[in-house]
Protein backbone atom coordinates (compact mmCIF):
# COMPACT_ATOMS: atom_id res chain seq x y z
CA UNK A 1 0.00 0.00 0.00
CA UNK A 2 1.05 3.46 -0.23
CA UNK A 3 3.46 4.59 2.26
CA UNK A 4 5.10 7.54 3.75
CA UNK A 5 8.68 8.10 5.48
CA UNK A 6 9.96 10.87 7.05
CA UNK A 7 13.34 11.61 8.74
CA UNK A 8 14.89 12.17 10.96
CA UNK A 9 12.51 10.96 14.29
CA UNK A 10 14.60 13.50 16.28
CA UNK A 11 15.89 16.38 15.44
CA UNK A 12 17.66 18.90 18.15
CA UNK A 13 19.03 22.58 16.50
CA UNK A 14 20.55 25.73 18.05
CA UNK A 15 18.61 28.56 17.98
CA UNK A 16 19.49 30.31 14.84
CA UNK A 17 20.16 27.66 13.19
CA UNK A 18 18.10 25.88 9.93
CA UNK A 19 16.34 22.65 10.33
CA UNK A 20 15.83 20.11 7.31
CA UNK A 21 13.02 17.15 7.49
CA UNK A 22 13.04 15.16 4.58
CA UNK A 23 10.11 12.82 3.34
CA UNK A 24 9.71 10.14 0.91
CA UNK A 25 6.46 9.01 -0.74
CA UNK A 26 5.46 5.38 -3.07
CA UNK A 27 2.12 6.44 -4.61
CA UNK A 28 3.58 8.10 -7.66
CA UNK A 29 -0.37 9.39 -8.00
CA UNK A 30 0.50 11.88 -4.78
CA UNK A 31 0.33 14.98 -6.18
CA UNK A 32 -0.25 17.59 -2.86
CA UNK A 33 1.85 17.47 0.18
CA UNK A 34 0.53 19.42 3.25
CA UNK A 35 2.75 19.84 6.44
CA UNK A 36 1.60 19.98 9.54
CA UNK A 37 3.00 20.83 12.91
CA UNK A 38 1.58 19.68 16.26
CA UNK A 39 2.44 21.00 19.95
CA UNK A 40 2.46 19.59 22.59
CA UNK A 41 -1.45 18.92 23.88
CA UNK A 42 -2.45 20.72 20.64
CA UNK A 43 -4.14 19.71 17.47
CA UNK A 44 -1.78 19.02 14.07
CA UNK A 45 -2.33 22.63 12.26
CA UNK A 46 -1.45 23.05 8.80
CA UNK A 47 1.84 25.17 8.65
CA UNK A 48 2.56 24.75 4.60
CA UNK A 49 1.64 22.78 1.48
CA UNK A 50 2.97 22.32 -1.69
CA UNK A 51 0.89 20.85 -5.17
CA UNK A 52 3.42 18.36 -7.70
CA UNK A 53 3.39 21.57 -10.33
CA UNK A 54 5.58 23.20 -8.56
CA UNK A 55 9.03 22.65 -6.98
CA UNK A 56 9.45 25.03 -4.12
CA UNK A 57 7.18 26.87 -1.97
CA UNK A 58 8.05 29.91 0.96
CA UNK A 59 6.56 31.04 3.70
CA UNK A 60 8.63 33.85 5.57
CA UNK A 61 10.99 31.24 7.33
CA UNK A 62 9.44 28.07 5.97
CA UNK A 63 9.96 26.54 2.84
CA UNK A 64 9.10 23.26 1.28
CA UNK A 65 10.66 21.43 -1.74
CA UNK A 66 9.24 18.92 -3.84
CA UNK A 67 11.11 16.78 -6.54
CA UNK A 68 8.21 14.40 -8.23
CA UNK A 69 10.48 12.32 -10.40
CA UNK A 70 12.78 11.14 -6.87
CA UNK A 71 8.84 11.46 -5.01
CA UNK A 72 10.97 12.75 -2.15
CA UNK A 73 9.80 16.33 -0.60
CA UNK A 74 11.45 18.41 2.43
CA UNK A 75 10.71 21.18 4.94
CA UNK A 76 13.04 23.64 5.42
CA UNK A 77 12.71 26.05 8.50
CA UNK A 78 15.39 29.12 8.89
CA UNK A 79 16.18 30.97 11.95
CA UNK A 80 14.70 28.50 13.87
CA UNK A 81 12.72 29.93 17.42
CA UNK A 82 12.14 28.53 20.34
CA UNK A 83 8.43 27.89 19.57
CA UNK A 84 9.23 26.27 16.42
CA UNK A 85 9.68 23.43 18.96
CA UNK A 86 7.21 20.39 18.26
CA UNK A 87 6.25 17.46 16.25
CA UNK A 88 5.87 18.07 12.47
CA UNK A 89 4.56 15.63 9.83
CA UNK A 90 4.77 15.18 5.93
CA UNK A 91 1.78 13.58 4.20
CA UNK A 92 0.91 12.91 0.41
CA UNK A 93 -2.50 12.87 -1.46
CA UNK A 94 -3.78 12.55 -4.43
CA UNK A 95 -6.53 13.73 -6.76
CA UNK A 96 -9.96 11.49 -6.97
CA UNK A 97 -9.16 9.82 -3.46
CA UNK A 98 -9.49 11.83 -0.01
CA UNK A 99 -6.97 9.43 1.87
CA UNK A 100 -3.93 11.65 3.20
CA UNK A 101 -1.04 9.41 4.35
CA UNK A 102 1.00 10.78 6.81
CA UNK A 103 4.74 10.28 8.06
CA UNK A 104 5.63 9.18 11.76
CA UNK A 105 6.76 12.21 12.34
CA UNK A 106 9.93 14.28 13.54
CA UNK A 107 9.91 15.98 17.24
CA UNK A 108 11.97 19.18 16.66
CA UNK A 109 13.36 20.44 19.77
CA UNK A 110 14.97 24.37 19.29
CA UNK A 111 17.61 25.00 22.10
CA UNK A 112 17.96 28.43 23.41
CA UNK B 1 -17.84 29.88 14.05
CA UNK B 2 -16.90 26.26 16.24
CA UNK B 3 -14.54 24.52 13.10
CA UNK B 4 -14.58 21.51 14.48
CA UNK B 5 -15.20 20.30 17.40
CA UNK B 6 -14.85 16.82 19.25
CA UNK B 7 -16.59 15.51 22.27
CA UNK B 8 -15.93 14.42 24.62
CA UNK B 9 -12.20 15.30 25.33
CA UNK B 10 -10.78 12.38 27.59
CA UNK B 11 -12.51 9.27 28.55
CA UNK B 12 -11.72 6.37 30.38
CA UNK B 13 -13.81 3.30 29.66
CA UNK B 14 -13.64 -0.51 30.74
CA UNK B 15 -12.78 -3.21 28.20
CA UNK B 16 -16.17 -4.85 26.05
CA UNK B 17 -17.86 -1.16 26.92
CA UNK B 18 -19.37 0.31 24.33
CA UNK B 19 -18.11 4.24 22.82
CA UNK B 20 -18.94 6.58 20.73
CA UNK B 21 -16.33 9.74 20.33
CA UNK B 22 -18.10 12.72 18.09
CA UNK B 23 -17.68 15.07 15.36
CA UNK B 24 -18.87 18.14 14.33
CA UNK B 25 -18.37 20.41 11.91
CA UNK B 26 -19.67 23.78 10.83
CA UNK B 27 -17.65 24.21 7.73
CA UNK B 28 -20.07 21.98 5.30
CA UNK B 29 -16.85 20.32 3.99
CA UNK B 30 -17.77 17.07 2.25
CA UNK B 31 -14.63 14.92 3.56
CA UNK B 32 -14.18 14.06 7.38
CA UNK B 33 -11.54 11.08 8.65
CA UNK B 34 -10.69 9.74 11.84
CA UNK B 35 -7.52 9.08 12.92
CA UNK B 36 -5.67 7.81 15.75
CA UNK B 37 -2.27 8.59 17.74
CA UNK B 38 0.00 6.38 18.90
CA UNK B 39 3.80 7.54 20.09
CA UNK B 40 6.01 6.80 17.16
CA UNK B 41 3.64 5.83 14.76
CA UNK B 42 1.80 9.40 13.36
CA UNK B 43 -1.29 9.46 12.31
CA UNK B 44 -3.40 6.54 10.86
CA UNK B 45 -6.32 7.07 9.11
CA UNK B 46 -9.53 4.31 10.96
CA UNK B 47 -12.01 5.51 8.84
CA UNK B 48 -13.29 8.35 6.49
CA UNK B 49 -16.36 9.94 4.63
CA UNK B 50 -15.81 11.82 1.55
CA UNK B 51 -19.65 13.02 1.84
CA UNK B 52 -22.78 12.55 3.72
CA UNK B 53 -23.56 8.80 2.95
CA UNK B 54 -20.45 7.31 2.22
CA UNK B 55 -17.94 5.66 4.27
CA UNK B 56 -14.91 3.88 3.40
CA UNK B 57 -11.98 1.98 5.55
CA UNK B 58 -8.74 3.29 6.32
CA UNK B 59 -5.16 1.65 7.57
CA UNK B 60 -6.47 0.34 10.94
CA UNK B 61 -10.50 -0.38 10.69
CA UNK B 62 -10.66 -3.41 12.41
CA UNK B 63 -12.94 -2.58 15.88
CA UNK B 64 -14.17 0.45 14.60
CA UNK B 65 -17.48 1.40 12.80
CA UNK B 66 -18.99 5.11 11.31
CA UNK B 67 -21.49 6.61 10.21
CA UNK B 68 -22.42 9.71 8.15
CA UNK B 69 -26.05 10.76 8.07
CA UNK B 70 -25.54 14.00 7.33
CA UNK B 71 -22.63 16.85 6.20
CA UNK B 72 -22.07 17.73 9.83
CA UNK B 73 -21.28 15.47 12.09
CA UNK B 74 -19.07 11.70 12.16
CA UNK B 75 -19.32 9.81 14.94
CA UNK B 76 -16.96 7.22 15.91
CA UNK B 77 -18.26 3.97 17.74
CA UNK B 78 -16.09 1.29 19.12
CA UNK B 79 -18.53 -1.79 19.76
CA UNK B 80 -16.79 -3.62 22.54
CA UNK B 81 -13.65 -1.52 23.56
CA UNK B 82 -10.27 -3.18 24.10
CA UNK B 83 -6.89 -2.10 25.74
CA UNK B 84 -4.97 -1.42 22.48
CA UNK B 85 -7.50 0.96 21.21
CA UNK B 86 -6.12 3.55 23.55
CA UNK B 87 -5.06 6.39 21.91
CA UNK B 88 -5.83 10.02 21.44
CA UNK B 89 -8.53 10.00 18.48
CA UNK B 90 -8.67 12.82 16.00
CA UNK B 91 -11.17 13.84 13.98
CA UNK B 92 -10.69 16.11 11.19
CA UNK B 93 -12.82 17.58 7.75
CA UNK B 94 -11.38 19.02 4.37
CA UNK B 95 -12.92 20.70 1.75
CA UNK B 96 -14.26 18.76 -1.78
CA UNK B 97 -11.42 18.10 -4.03
CA UNK B 98 -10.97 21.11 -5.89
CA UNK B 99 -9.82 22.98 -2.98
CA UNK B 100 -7.02 20.52 -2.13
CA UNK B 101 -6.99 17.74 0.80
CA UNK B 102 -6.22 20.18 3.50
CA UNK B 103 -7.54 18.46 6.53
CA UNK B 104 -8.67 20.98 9.46
CA UNK B 105 -8.55 18.80 12.64
CA UNK B 106 -10.79 18.81 15.73
CA UNK B 107 -8.75 19.11 19.22
CA UNK B 108 -9.12 15.38 19.95
CA UNK B 109 -10.09 12.98 22.31
CA UNK B 110 -7.82 11.23 24.75
CA UNK B 111 -9.22 7.29 25.14
CA UNK B 112 -7.99 5.54 27.91
CA UNK B 113 -9.26 1.76 27.89
CA UNK B 114 -8.41 -0.60 31.16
Amino acid sequence: GENVEQHPSTLSVQEGDSAVIKCTYSDSASNYFPWYKQELGKRPQLIIDIRSNVGEKKDQRIAVTLNKTAKHFSLHITETQPEDSAVYFCAASGIGGFKTIFGAGTRLFVKA
Amino acid sequence: IAGITQAPTSQILAAGRRMTLRCTQDMRHNAMYWYRQDLGLGLRLIHYSNTAGTTGKGEVPDGYSVSRANTDDFPLTLASAVPSQTSVYFCASSPGLAEGNTQYFGPGTRLTVL
